[in-house]
């Protein structure tokens, strides 16, 4: 079975920190360009961040370029989003999200369950 | 950024219906696009991707088409666990972006 599970969501003040975490489970990570997405509930689906399989290429939304940090670890099938100086408006739902084994493949396959994000004083 | 515009925001509809969906993207993405079918509380789900191209096991009642900046989901006979928001996405460039959602709602 091919899982995809996050974890390290929480509540945060304006300003603070949070490291998401993605744990694969069921297919070879390391080939698989992986994103995180985020939704405020009852609110569309906003892409946030990329990486390639090789960790080298990332991509970020405009609204979290610089604040914002993703990566991998292949060794331990995770994946990362460290966010800092967080925002109200970064409250959110958070997925970890599958595209595919080539740069061609932005689409998503594979999703977890999510991870809420609450950034509020 | 690519805009991706779909319509209508929510439609109501019987089982047994067919219902169209659109999404109309700001500029050419030739056919990197991809639908998404997500029930309340539930991550996403990749319906159809290249525009027109199923993903494994999605029911043969949706398909989609377009190409270019026009595109459309079909749903030919709409079934009771079908009632749920599609949201469109392009995948042709960085940011990714999606639609807005259409919710399929029972009338």
């Amino acid at each position: 079975q091919v899982h995809l599970v996050e974890s390290g969501g929480g509540m945060v003040k304006p300003g603070g920190s949070l490291r998401l975490s993605c744990a694969a489970s069921g297919f070879i990570f390391s080939d698989y360009h992986m994103n995180w997405v985020r939704q405020v509930p009852g609110k569309p689906l906003e892409w946030v961040a990329y990486i390639s399989p090789s960790g080298t290429t990332f991509h970020y939304t405009d609204s979290v370029e610089g604040r914002f940090t993703i990566s991998r670890d292949d060794a331990k099938n995770s994946l990362y989003l460290q966010m800092n100086n967080l925002r109200a408006d970064d409250t959110a739902l958070y997925y970890c999200a599958r595209a595919g084994m080539t740069t061609l493949i932005h689409w998503f396959d594979l999703w977890g369950p999510g991870s809420l994000v609450t950034v509020s004083s | 950024d690519i805009q991706m515009t779909q319509s209508p925001s929510s439609v109501s509809a019987s089982v047994g219906d067919r219902v169209t969906i659109t999404c109309q993207a700001s500029q050419d993405i030739r056919s990197w696009l991809a639908w998404y079918q997500q029930k309340p509380g539930k991550a996403p789900k990749l319906l159809i991707f290249a525009a027109s191209s199923m993903e494994s096991g999605v029911p043969r009642r949706f398909s989609g088409s377009g190409s270019g900046t026009y595109f459309t989901l079909t749903i030919s006979s709409l079934q009771p666990e079908d009632f749920a928001t599609y949201y469109c996405q392009q995948t042709n460039s960085f940011p990714l972006t999606f639609g807005g959602g259409t919710k399929v709602e029972s009338k």
